[in-house]
């Protein structure tokens, strides 16, 4: 079975910090996604990659970036927390080879900004 | 950009009912994946489709793929409690890589 983990299930951060939210899987993997979800409007791409050091924006790339150091794990940052940036984070895998592009998701960060 | 449409927003149904849940587009898509997500979870992949016209099950679960690609119906038979949640549609449009388009999901309330 393909297991993708996040470093936290909730985390609490105030305005202004730096935050890290950790992604890893372990199926090997090319391609990981970061999303949020919020009520209403549904899950928003974040950032994606396809390969290690590779990094493309999705949907809603403000606010955030990421890093992808080794293929099985994937990093979003938010550069300077803010309180619109409170939502629950979602990371997910796909092979990303033939037509394997189901996307395996991890149980997700509730991140609140005070 | 382009959206898959899931509506209603919610849905209650009683105990040993059927449901079904449809999702549209004005784009024609090439691979419809349905997704279920629980309470504080993230969303765990139910069924994959990926020719026009595929008919594929998953236990109470069927998938189709319509025929003129641009949309999709799950229907979950004989529901039980644990079926409570939320379901997600996503395609991959022609061209888009590994990228997903996600349906905004529709709640499903069971009452025993």
């Amino acid at each position: 079975d393909v297991k993708v983990t996040q470093s936290s299930r909730y985390l609490v951060k105030r305005t202004g910090e730096k935050v890290f939210l950790e992604c890893v899987q372990d199926m090997d993997h090319e391609n990981m996604f970061w999303y949020r979800q919020d009520p209403g409007l549904g899950l928003r791409l974040i950032y994606f990659s396809y390969d290690v050091k590779m990094k493309e924006k999705g949907d809603i790339p403000e606010g955030y970036s990421v890093s992808r150091e080794k293929k099985e794990r994937f990093s979003l940052i938010l550069e300077s927390a803010s309180t619109n940036q409170t939502s629950m984070y979602l990371c997910a895998s796909s092979p990303g080879t033939g037509t394997d592009y189901e996307q395996y998701f991890g149980p997700g960060t509730r991140l609140t900004v005070t | 950009g382009q959206q898959l449409n899931q509506s209603p927003q919610s849905m209650f149904i009683q105990e040993g009912e059927d449901v079904s849940m449809n999702c549209t587009s004005s784009s024609i898509f090439n691979t419809w994946l349905w997704y279920k997500q629980d309470p504080g979870e993230g969303p765990v992949l139910l069924i994959a489709l990926y020719k026009a016209g595929e008919l594929t099950s998953n236990g109470r679960l069927t998938a189709q793929f319509g025929i003129t690609r641009k949309d999709s119906f799950l229907n979950i038979s004989a529901s039980i409690p644990s079926d409570v949640g939320i379901y997600f549609c996503a395609g991959r449009l022609p061209g888009a890589n590994s990228k997903l388009t996600f349906g905004k999901g529709i709640t499903l309330s069971v009452r025993p």
